[in-house]
This record gives structure tokens, C-alpha cells and sequence, in this order.
């Protein structure tokens, strides 16, 4: 499976509604999970199983699609959100990520 | 609380192995997967595979077979990641993270181990 995200780059300001859009070969259902990095660190999980947020994670963020098309959206930007987003498949045995797409200012 | 404390870096030669250490505490190590997920300086995450630390089944990329082993040590709650035939390309910031079993994303992340190869 091949996991296709955009825009990359993707150039905001703080405030904006942003939305990041993953795309998937072949259908995953909802099986799709998304991370946020930032420079220097470990991947944080985001949100899971397309639309879940663990505990902890601002409701500013919300995910959501099936099938193959996915999108993260982030409300209202903050500082602390400037990083890069890679979205997942767990449907298959390959966990395959997609290139990543880099938030910036 | 869960932590994922992973080895130092590492620097060695092509044709060289390498191995990587991730120590798990702050829950029952037997009841989570643990996957391997390498990064590139400024490329995207690479999944490379998953082990089983109950039964030691594991699964593999098909870009690594033949060139990666998972083990674990289940007393010491540690999983390792062994590369051989190292090259260049394979330079890189490896992390070990915790895998849900029901929905298959990784909630826990070591903090990674920089692998270099260089001549």
C-alpha cells in the first residue's frame, strides 16, 4: 500500500485552519493514523483509527475520512503546532508511512 | 508511566551489523508489539518491521529481509533490532515504539538512536 500526503510544504500562520489530505492505493478502511514530529524528536502519536484522539491531545485537532481518502485538520493554529505530520496505514502488514508533510510559519 | 529508553549511537563501517537496544518499563512488556521505524535526516519515517515479545514472532519490510533481526530478552523487559550488511543508506535515527494490538498505531516511542555508517 502507498500512502500519498499533501500539500508539502504547507506554509500557515497561527490562527489559520489548516488541512493536511492522505490518500491511500487501495482501500484501508479506517485503519489510518497520524503523527506530528518535531525537530529533533520522536514521533508523538496524533490521532488513531482515522478520527480517535488519545487522551491528552488538543481538541483542535480532529481526523477524519475511510476507504482511501483522509484529511487532519487543525482549527485554529498555535505556535506549538509548526511541525511536521505523517500520516499511517495499519490495515496491512506493512505499516507503510507517508512522506510527511512539514507545517510552517 | 510507559517509557521506551533507548541505546546510544552508533558508528560503523559498511559490511558491518549493528544492533539496537529499547528497554520497556512502565507496563507489561509481553502485551505489546514492539516496531522498528527508521528516519533518514530530512526524509519521511520508514517502518521496518515488528516483533511479537510474548510468543517472539516477528514480521519484517521486504526491503530488510535477509538484513534485519528482532530479539527480546523478556526478563529484562528489551527488545533489539540487529541490522547486518550495513551501507551508507541505512545511516539513520532508528526508534523502537509500542504497537496497539487493536487498532495497530504506536502510542509509545523511544527517544532513537542515531546509526551512522562511514568508511
Amino acid at each position: 500500500i502507498h500512502m500519498t500526503q499533501s500539500p508539502s510544504p504547507l506554509s500557515a500562520s497561527v490562527g489559520d485552519r489548516v488541512t493536511i489530505t492522505c490518500r491511500a492505493s487501495q482501500s484501508i478502511g479506517t485503519s489510518l493514523n497520524w503523527y506530528q514530529q518535531k525537530p529533533g524528536k520522536a514521533p508523538k502519536l496524533l490521532i488513531y483509527a482515522a478520527s480517535i484522539l488519545p487522551s491528552g491531545v488538543p481538541s483542535r485537532f480532529r481526523g477524519s475520512g475511510s476507504g482511501t481518502d483522509f484529511t487532519l485538520t487543525i482549527s485554529s493554529l498555535q505556535p506549538e503546532d509548526f511541525a511536521t505530520y505523517s500520516c499511517q496505514e495499519s490495515f496491512s502488514n506493512s505499516y507503510t508511512f507517508g512522506q510527511g508533510t512539514k507545517l510552517e510559519i | 508511566q510507559v517509557q521506551l529508553v533507548q541505546s546510544g549511537a552508533e558508528v560503523k563501517k559498511p559490511g558491518a551489523s549493528v544492533r539496537v537496544s529499547c528497554k520497556a518499563s512502565g507496563y507489561t512488556f509481553t502485551t505489546y508489539d514492539i516496531n522498528w521505524v527508521r528516519q533518514a535526516a530530512g526524509q519521511g519515517l520508514e517502518w521496518m518491521g515488528w516483533m511479537n515479545p510474548s510468543s517472539g514472532d516477528s514480521g519484517y519490510a521486504q526491503k530488510f529481509q535477509g538484513r534485519l533481526t528482532m530479539t527480546r530478552n523478556t526478563s529484562i523487559t528489551t527488545a533489539y533490532m540487529e541490522v547486518s550488511s550495513l551501507r551508507s543508506g541505512d545511516t539513520a535515527v532508528y526508534y523502537c515504539a509500542r504497537g496497539t494490538t487493536k487498532y495497530g498505531d504506536y502510542d509509545y516511542w523511544g527517544q532513537g538512536t542515531l546509526v551512522t555508517v562511514s568508511s
